[in-house]
This record gives C-alpha cells, sequence and structure tokens, in this order.
C-alpha cells in the first residue's frame, strides 16, 4: 500500500524559509507528478504547483513564483516543498499530493486530479 | 485564473435523503479536443487530508461508494450523494486542472440534519 508520509511541524519566523519532505513508500514514484496543496487554518484548499521527477521539472501558481521551489530525490522516493520570506499569512497546513503518471508534459506541467495525499504538515509562521 | 464558486455554502440533510452541491466554473473546464471536462471532487474530514472522489467531472475513483455521483459540462456541475450516510458528514471541494492554477471552490460543508 503506497503511502505518502510527510515532515513533522514546523515553527519559523517571519522571513525564513521552509523545506517540507513527502516520502512515498510502497511504491513507484518518478513516474508520478507530486504536486502540493495548502490550507490556511478553517479555510479551504490552495494549489502552490508541482513537479515532474523523471523529469524534474516545476509548475507553479503565478502568486508563489519566486517563493516556492519543489524538488524529487529519485534515489529516496521523496518530494520537497520549500517557501521562503516567510508571513503570517503562510500558517497553514501543507499537502503533498500524488498525481497520475499520465496528462503531464517534460515542461512540468500536469493537468490531472489528486489521487493520494500526504498527512498534512502544519507550518506555523510568527515571531 | 479560473474562479470556481460552489453553492451552497453549507447543506444540512437527512439521513438517507439526497443531497446535492453545486460548483461553477467563471470559463468553461471542456476541453474541445477529448470533450473531457477537467474537473474533480474531492472530500474532507475534519483532521483529514482530502480524498478524491469523482475526476473527469463523473468517474468515479476506485472504492468510491455508488451513492457518490458527479455530473454537468462546460461551467456548471454537481454532485450528488442519493442517499446519506452518516460518515459523509464532510467538506466537499471541486477543482478544475484545465488551466493553471489548479483552482477549487470553497468547499461546501455537509452536515445531518
Amino acid at each position: 500500500q503506497v503511502q505518502l508520509v510527510q515532515s513533522g511541524a514546523e515553527v519559523k519566523k517571519p522571513g525564513s524559509s521552509v523545506k517540507v519532505s513527502c516520502k512515498a513508500s510502497g511504491g513507484t514514484f518518478s513516474s508520478y507528478a507530486m504536486n502540493w496543496v495548502r490550507q490556511a487554518p478553517g479555510q479551504g484548499l490552495e494549489w502552490m504547483g508541482g513537479i515532474i521527477p523523471i523529469f524534474g521539472t516545476a509548475n507553479y501558481a503565478q502568486r508563489f513564483q519566486g517563493r516556492v521551489t519543489t524538488t524529487a530525490d529519485e534515489s529516496t522516493s521523496t518530494a520537497y516543498m520549500e517557501l521562503s520570506s516567510l508571513r503570517s499569512e503562510d500558517t497553514a497546513v501543507y499537502y503533498c499530493a500524488r498525481g497520475s503518471t499520465e496528462f503531464y508534459d517534460s515542461s512540468g506541467y500536469y493537468q490531472g486530479w489528486f489521487d493520494l495525499w500526504g498527512q498534512g504538515t502544519l507550518v506555523t509562521v510568527s515571531s | 485564473d479560473i474562479v470556481m464558486t460552489q453553492s451552497p455554502e453549507s447543506l444540512a440533510v437527512s439521513l438517507g435523503e439526497r443531497a446535492t452541491i453545486n460548483c461553477k466554473s467563471s470559463q468553461s473546464v471542456l476541453y474541445s479536443s477529448n470533450n473531457k471536462n477537467y474537473l474533480t471532487w474531492y472530500q474532507q474530514k475534519p483532521g483529514q487530508p482530502p480524498k478524491l472522489l469523482i475526476y473527469w467531472a463523473s468517474t468515479r475513483e476506485s472504492g468510491v461508494p455508488d451513492r457518490f455521483s458527479g455530473s454537468g459540462s462546460g461551467t456548471d456541475f454537481t454532485l450528488t450523494i442519493s442517499s446519506l450516510q452518516a460518515e459523509d458528514v464532510a467538506v466537499y471541494y471541486c477543482q478544475q486542472y484545465y488551466s493553471s492554477p489548479h483552482t477549487f471552490g470553497q468547499g461546501t460543508k455537509l452536515e445531518i440534519k
């Protein structure tokens, strides 16, 4: 049974960066699109971007461009999301979410659904 | 960006009754080249990550009970739960994957009446 296991909760100062990991256990990794979605307390879901591990290419929502970086380590089946210049509004639960093995291109653009999610990582930004 | 608007924001339905949630996109999410609607539905229970229910607007994910169904095309979509069960209490989200960013609706909270 494939699972996505994320790293633990983080508390960060404004202006700093956070890096969240997402390890896929029990199955293949590289050919799946890996995405990141966040959810502020009591709020809805917001797609941030994703990466295609076999290409190493990523696609981001415009509002996060320049602040977010997604990477993947195929050797450990782990995806990472780093968010910089943190502000209080970035306080949220961050989820990794697996896409499919198709519906993407070499530029990193994925057009599909998310069929498997990590448990979520709470990132709190506070001075 | 494509704006996804769900209605109602909250809904209370009696056990065994039908629940209907609507989702409207600010532009069509129907790809003419393959005649597919790039829309999905998720269910999120408190303290849990979202769970995939429906993709291509009407294709049920494996393992999802057949009381859940999706319909609609273009800009107007519906998630229907034919006979509400206690375990269906959750927040439901639609999401479009037609264009980046892949935007979600604001969610519909479903409760038992």
